[in-house]
């Protein structure tokens, strides 16, 4: 069974651009979450989709939006792109909505410059 | 609000030794606790999912056990090999039955050859 899959895996963006990350689940997970992982922060919660709906969303800007379809695969936004955004952008999925083993992607790296 | 902190944030032991990596967590209503190993650059790998009414878990040579009176859970590595250096991190649910993370620092292990 394919793991869970993230595209691009690098990006190189400027400040004020936008950038759209993708995630594709498991097959047969419903559950999609998200997470930034920056050297001084850590790893942070960004948001948590299941059947097309956002049930939880972490402690930032609006300028961070995400999306999920019916088929689970999930989208992120960010815009207005600011240098701080520089990060891994992990995505992981997981069966259902309620708290299980979550099950991770390689990641997106985004500069921003 | 819950804190999680891992102790140390670097170990390096010769390949062999048995090692424990420590989690300690402020807030002891969690629902669940996990365990996961990330390699450098890459995403995470989930290494074991302690249910908060359970006391331990074990794979392989792993071994995690949970108290949660204590706010406290331990990574026991048996005959560790150079294939364990990676950093480990710890993470317990934001809320209860969600899947959003709340991450700890992480130990990062190096096992010498």
């Amino acid at each position: 069974k394919a793991g869970v899959t993230q595209t691009p895996r690098y990006l190189i963006k400027t400040r004020g651009q936008q950038v759209t990350l993708s995630c594709s689940p498991i097959s047969g997970h419903r559950s999609v979450s998200w997470y930034q992982q920056t050297p001084g922060q850590g790893l942070q919660f960004l948001f948590e989709y299941f059947s097309e709906t956002q049930r939880n969303k972490g402690n930032f800007p609006g300028r961070f939006s995400g999306r999920q379809f019916s088929n689970s695969r999930s989208e992120m936004n960010v815009s207005t792109l600011e240098l701080g955004d520089s990060a891994l952008y992990l995505c992981a999925s997981s069966l259902g909505p309620y708290t299980d083993t979550q099950y991770f992607g390689p990641g997106t790296r985004l500069t921003v410059l | 609000k819950q804190e999680v902190t891992q102790i140390p944030a670097a170990l390096s032991v010769p390949e062999g030794e048995n090692l424990v990596l420590n989690c300690s967590f402020t807030d002891s209503a969690i629902y669940n606790l996990q365990w996961f190993r990330q390699d450098p650059g890459k995403g995470l790998t989930s290494l074991l999912l302690i249910q908060s009414s359970q006391r331990e878990q074990t794979s392989g040579r792993l071994n995690a056990s949970l108290d949660k009176s204590s706010g406290r859970s331990t990574l026991y590595i048996a005959a560790s090999q150079p294939g364990d250096s990676a950093t480990y991190l710890c993470a317990v649910p934001i809320q209860t039955g969600a899947n959003n993370l709340f991450f700890g620092t992480g130990t990062r292990l190096t096992v010498i050859p």
